[in-house]
Parts: C-alpha cells; sequence; structure tokens
C-alpha cells in the first residue's frame, strides 16, 4: 500500500526567505502525487498536482514541487514566502482520489 | 455559488448516543468523500461515492455509515459513537477519479 512521510513536523522561515518542504513516498507504481494547504479552521486546499510528463510542476500561489522517481520525493518549494503562506502543509500519494494517503503534514510559521 | 459545506460545524455528543453529518455541493460533482483528521496525522478517507445511490468504503470505515440518495448531498452517519470518533471531518467532492477534489471547512465533533 501506498504511504507518504513528511519529516518535518513543524518548520519555521522569515519572511522573504525561500522555502522548501519535504515529502517521500512509497508507491509500486508511477503516483500520483498532491500538495495541499489547509489555513487554520479551513478545509484542504490543493496547492499542485503531479500525473505524468514534466517533472517540475508550477501551482498557485507561486509554490512548485519537483518529482524525482529516483528519491521517491517530492518536495514543495516557494522563492519568496510571505506571511499569509502561514498554514499546514499535506503532501498526498495514490493511484486516484478513491485511494489517496496524506501525510501528517507540515505545520509553516512565518517570521516577520 | 456556495461550494461545498458541512452542518453542523461543531458538535459534542455522549458516548452511544448517534447523529447525522450532512455535506452538500452545488457545483454538480459526481464524485464526494468523508474524511477524518487527527492530530498529527493525515486525512483518512472514510466513505466515499462515485455517483448517486453509490457508496464504498475507503481506509477506516468503521463505525461510520454513509448515504448519497441526492447527488448533490453525501451523509455521513454515527451509529453509536465512540470516544475514538473524536476528530474533525472533513467532506470533498470532485468531478471523479483524480480531478481536483474540493473541500469543505470541517465539522469538529467531540464524543464524551
Amino acid at each position: 500500500a501506498q504511504s507518504v512521510t513528511q519529516p518535518d513536523i513543524h518548520i519555521t522561515v522569515s519572511e522573504g526567505a525561500s522555502l522548501e518542504l519535504r515529502c517521500n513516498y512509497s508507491y509500486g507504481a508511477t503516483p500520483y502525487l498532491f500538495w495541499y494547504v489547509q489555513s487554520p479552521g479551513q478545509g484542504l486546499q490543493l496547492l499542485l498536482k503531479y500525473f505524468s510528463g514534466d517533472t517540475l510542476v508550477q501551482g498557485i500561489k507561486g509554490f512548485e514541487a519537483e518529482f524525482k522517481r529516483s528519491q521517491s520525493s517530492f518536495n514543495l518549494r516557494k522563492p519568496s514566502v510571505h506571511w499569509s503562506d502561514a498554514a499546514e502543509y499535506f503532501c498526498a500519494v495514490g493511484p486516484d482520489n478513491n485511494d489517496m494517503r496524506f501525510g501528517a503534514g507540515t505545520r509553516l510559521t512565518v517570521k516577520p | 455559488n456556495a461550494g461545498v459545506t458541512q452542518t453542523p460545524k461543531f458538535r459534542v455528543l455522549k458516548t452511544g448516543q448517534s447523529m447525522t453529518l450532512l455535506c452538500a455541493q452545488d457545483m454538480n460533482h459526481e464524485y464526494m468523500y468523508w474524511y477524518r483528521q487527527d492530530p498529527g496525522m493525515g486525512l483518512r478517507l472514510i466513505h466515499y461515492s462515485v455517483g448517486e445511490g453509490t457508496t464504498a468504503k475507503g481506509e477506516v470505515p468503521d463505525g461510520y455509515n454513509v448515504s448519497r440518495l441526492k447527488k448533490q448531498n453525501f451523509l455521513l452517519g454515527l451509529e453509536s459513537a465512540a470516544p475514538s470518533q473524536t476528530s474533525v471531518y472533513f467532506c470533498a467532492s470532485n468531478r471523479g477519479g483524480s480531478e481536483t477534489q474540493y473541500f469543505g471547512p470541517g465539522t469538529r465533533l467531540l464524543v464524551l
């Protein structure tokens, strides 16, 4: 069965600094990979997804992620973090939405 | 266009009581999902539906029942609530397969 590991429970970055959130997955075939963001008290919002093709995926809000098959990773990046990016971020993997596994999440704090 | 809405937003139950959570979507989506979110864990799929009148089990279905009598509504029932069902419940919907899921704001349930 597929699984997802987000090694960092909590990350703090300064506003304007770059960001990388790690995601490692275990899956037997070519995975569908997703990154979601959850603001406090809200539901999840899709940032980006990878199905096939170009391994560098662009998403909303200036985020991007790179699929690296050899490392079983799908790390999320942003070149310059804004205070409004403070939230919890979830990586997910699966053959489709009916059998998707989510990571435990990484909470991002942004310092002024 | 309200998207995905959930009722109620918060509920306290005593062990053994029953309740129904309502999810409604106005996007004419075929697929609907119920997840639970627990501290330190990602979302876990409880049940899902691929169309009106259909339901299927997800990763953690025990203790829950669902019904999809109308395309726009997906009900999650707890027949005899247990403290282990204390969680935040999220509903989501999409057009199907690996299409983007749209999440509701969540229902916080506390079982005493």
